[in-house]
C-alpha cells in the first residue's frame, strides 16, 4: 500500500518568510510524529500526535514551530519568520496506534528545507 | 534523559566483509532500541528492533544486532557486505511509550568493490 508522503519535496525559502510541510500518514495509523534531519543537530524529534489527544509538542525548539492534524490524517508543519538555522530536512513518520513500543514508525521521504 | 551514541561517522568494507556498527546506549530505565537505514534522498526505514524479548534480534536484508545490557550496548552486524548495503545507518532509542525516538549521530557505510 502508499507508504507516508510529504510535500514538497523540496523547499526554498528567503529569510524571514513562512513555511508549510504537509505530511499525509499511511491510512488508518493514528499516530504522526514530526523530525528534523540537520547537519548540526542530527535527527531530533520534533512533535508527536496520537488520535485525538493533545499533542506531545516538547521537541520544537522555538515558539516560531507549530504543527497541526486535521481529522486525525493529514499534519502540516508550520515555521514562522524562517531563520537560515531552520535549514534541514523535515521528516514525518506514521505508526499504527502509537504509544506502544512494538509499533513501528514508518518515515515518509522528507521535505529538504533551504533558508536563503 | 536518553542518548545514544554511534562510534566511526563513516565505515568503509570491502565486498563480501563484516560489516559492524557499533552503537551504545544510556538510558535509566530499559530500553527498546532500533537500527534504521537510510538510503540517499530517502526516508528511514527499519531494520530490526528489541523490545526486550530475545537479546540477539534479526533483521531484514540479512543484519542482527545483540542487545548487550552489560555493556550498553546495541551493535549491528551483517556477515558479508553487498554494494547495495551502502547506506547511512542510525542508531535509535525510544521511550517508555514508544512515542519519541532519539537517534545517534549515523553512520555512514562504504561498500568498495
Amino acid at each position: 500500500g502508499a507508504g507516508v508522503s510529504q510535500s514538497p519535496s523540496n523547499k526554498v525559502t528567503e529569510k524571514g518568510k513562512d513555511v508549510e510541510l504537509r505530511c499525509d500518514p499511511i491510512s488508518g495509523h493514528t499516530a504522526l510524529y514530526w523530525y528534523r534531519q540537520s547537519l548540526g543537530q542530527g535527527l531530533e524529534f520534533l512533535i508527536y500526535f496520537q488520535g485525538n489527544s493533545a499533542p506531545d509538542k516538547s521537541g520544537l525548539p522555538s515558539d516560531r514551530f507549530s504543527a497541526e492534524r486535521t481529522g486525525g490524517s493529514v499534519s502540516t508543519l508550520t515555521i514562522q519568520r524562517t531563520q537560515q538555522e531552520d535549514s534541514a530536512v523535515y521528516l514525518c513518520a506514521s505508526s499504527l496506534a502509537g504509544g506502544k513500543v512494538i509499533d513501528t514508525q514508518y518515515f515518509g521521504p522528507g521535505t529538504r528545507l533551504t533558508v536563503l | 534523559a536518553q542518548s545514544v551514541t554511534q562510534l566511526g561517522s563513516h565505515v568503509s568494507v570491502s565486498e563480501g566483509a563484516l560489516v559492524l556498527l557499533r552503537c551504545n546506549y544510556s538510558s535509566s530505565v530499559p530500553p527498546y532500541l532500533f537500527w534504521y537505514v537510510q538510503y540517499p534522498n530517502q526516508g528511514l526505514q527499519l531494520l530490526l528492533k528489541y523490545t526486550s524479548a530475545a537479546t540477539l534480534v534479526k533483521g531484514i536484508n540479512g543484519f542482527e544486532a545483540e542487545f548487550k545490557k552489560s555493556e550498553t550496548s546495541f551493535h549491528l552486524t551483517k556477515p558479508s557486505a553487498h554494494m547495495s548495503d551502502a547506506a547511512e545507518y542510525f542508531c535509535a532509542v525510544s521511550d517508555l511509550g514508544g512515542n519519541k525516538l532519539t537517534f545517534g549521530g549515523g553512520t555512514r557505510v562504504l561498500v568498495k568493490p
